[in-house]
């Protein structure tokens, strides 16, 4: 069954810092694999997806995530924090054989002036 | 180009209360779920459906039915409200076609059990 495992329920950077938030997915075939931004009481906004293709994936507002298969690992990274990142982060998995859209915990970051 | 709609944004209801959670999509979309969202635990699938007339369980269905006649509509039912279903739900509906999979998410709906 497929799962994800977002490391660090909270991750605090300082303005300009470089940006990790960690995600491991368990899956037993090739999935599609999703970053999703929540700000404060709003919905949620898909930031970047692999699908096929290029492993490294760019997004909006600055973000890219690399799907490593051997590591079963799809890391965002931002090279330079702006104070408008703070928000909640998930990380999500689709199984082609299942089509169940299953989320990780979410990590919420922090941006310190 | 309205997407996902879902209703009510906000509600009170008192605990052993029903009430239906209304999501509809206008984009032909075969797959469509509902999520509940609590603190620290992200979103958890309670139920989702794969076509008009197809339901299955997800990870937390206890407490929750849901019913699929048409493509467009997938409501969720509350038959008896207990205070454990205060939550933030949003539902979603998605493709799978390739390098355009994706999934598109209503605005959410604060419940509160009272």
């Amino acid at each position: 069954a497929q799962s994800v495992t977002q490391l660090g329920s909270h991750v605090s950077v300082s303005e300009g810092a470089l940006v990790l938030l960690r995600c491991n997915y368990s899956s037993s075939v090739p999935p599609y694999l999703f970053w999703y931004v929540q700000y404060p009481n709003q919905g949620l906004q898909l930031l970047l997806k692999y699908t096929t293709g290029a492993t490294l994936v760019k997004g909006i507002n600055g973000f890219e995530a690399e799907f490593k298969k051997s590591e079963t690992s799809f890391h965002l990274t931002k090279p330079s924090a702006h104070m408008s990142d703070a928000a909640e982060y998930f990380c999500a998995v689709i199984e082609d054989s299942s089509y169940k859209l299953i989320f990780g915990s979410g990590t919420r970051l922090l941006v310190r002036p | 180009n309205a997407g996902v709609t879902q209703t009510p944004k906000f509600q009170v209801l008192k605990t052993g209360q029903s009430m239906t959670l209304q999501c509809a999509q206008d984009m032909n979309h075969e797959y469509m779920s509902w999520y509940r969202q609590d603190p620290g635990m992200g979103l958890r699938l309670i139920h989702y459906s794969v076509g008009a007339g197809i339901t299955d369980q997800g990870e937390v269905p206890n407490g929750y039915n849901v019913s699929r006649s048409t493509t467009e509509d997938f409501p969720l039912r509350l038959l008896s409200a207990a205070p454990s279903q205060t939550s933030v739900y949003f539902c979603a509906s998605s493709y799978l076609q390739g390098a355009r999979t994706e999934a598109f998410f209503g605005q959410g709906t604060r419940l509160t059990v009272v």
